[in-house]
């Protein structure tokens, strides 16, 4: 069954630097996302993108957040200055609009 | 309001018995309905959805919608031990989550 790349699956890095969260969505999918999940919260939207731009975003997902896919398969999350409230898991989900979306396995992000 | 609204639980049923999970939503608009399933530590992943009014069945689950009264369920029938979980109900347009209800099942 077809499904949500993200690497890395753990990620620690020191508050101020930037990390990149990497997902390769399912091949056939056009529609794309990010979700955020702290630690014994509920899961939460950050940024939606098609056809090569973001189409709609929360109020989470603010200056320090970008999207961008380099290539025909990647999707990439920047934080360009991670703060420690930014440590959750995030998560990739793809879809094809007509069916729930598929979610890929997270990547924890650890700011310390 | 909430967007979506779940009881967050935990709600305990016997293995066997059926489970009823409720959501509500707010947004009248809303056209697309899903229901996922989370274990702990764990990727949300898809177990039904549903579009129109009325019950859609898959195996032991059955989703309900009642559109007037922005309402969808999720009834698991001969629950199984395996079946604990949180129970994540989503809404569409942008796929918005409820809090989620943590559902144990006792052998």
């Amino acid at each position: 069954e077809p499904e949500v790349t993200q690497t890395p699956s753990h990620q620690v890095t020191q508050m101020g630097q930037e990390v990149i969260l990497r997902c390769v969505p399912i091949s056939n999918h056009l529609y794309f996302y990010w979700y955020r999940q702290i630690l014994g919260q509920k899961v939460e939207f950050l940024v939606s993108f098609y056809n090569n731009e973001i189409s709609e975003k929360s109020e989470i997902f603010d200056d320090q957040f970008s999207v961008e896919r380099p290539d025909g398969s990647n999707f990439t999350l920047k934080i360009r200055s991670t703060k420690l409230e930014d440590s959750a898991m995030y998560f990739c989900a793809s879809s094809d609009k007509g069916r729930g979306y598929t979610f890929g396995s997270g990547t924890r992000l650890t700011v310390v | 309001q909430k967007e979506v609204e779940q009881n967050s639980g935990p709600l305990s049923v016997p293995e066997g018995a059926i489970a009823s999970l409720n959501c509500t939503y707010s947004d009248r608009g809303s056209q697309s309905f899903f229901w996922y399933r989370q274990y702990s530590g764990k990727s949300p992943e898809l177990i039904m959805f549903i579009y129109s009014n009325g019950d859609k069945e898959d195996g032991r689950f059955t989703a309900q919608l009642n559109k007037a009264s922005q309402y969808v369920s999720l009834l698991i029938r001969d629950s199984q031990p395996s079946d604990s979980a949180t129970y994540l109900c989503a809404v569409r347009t942008r796929l918005v989550f409820g809090q989620g209800t943590r559902l144990t099942i006792n052998p």
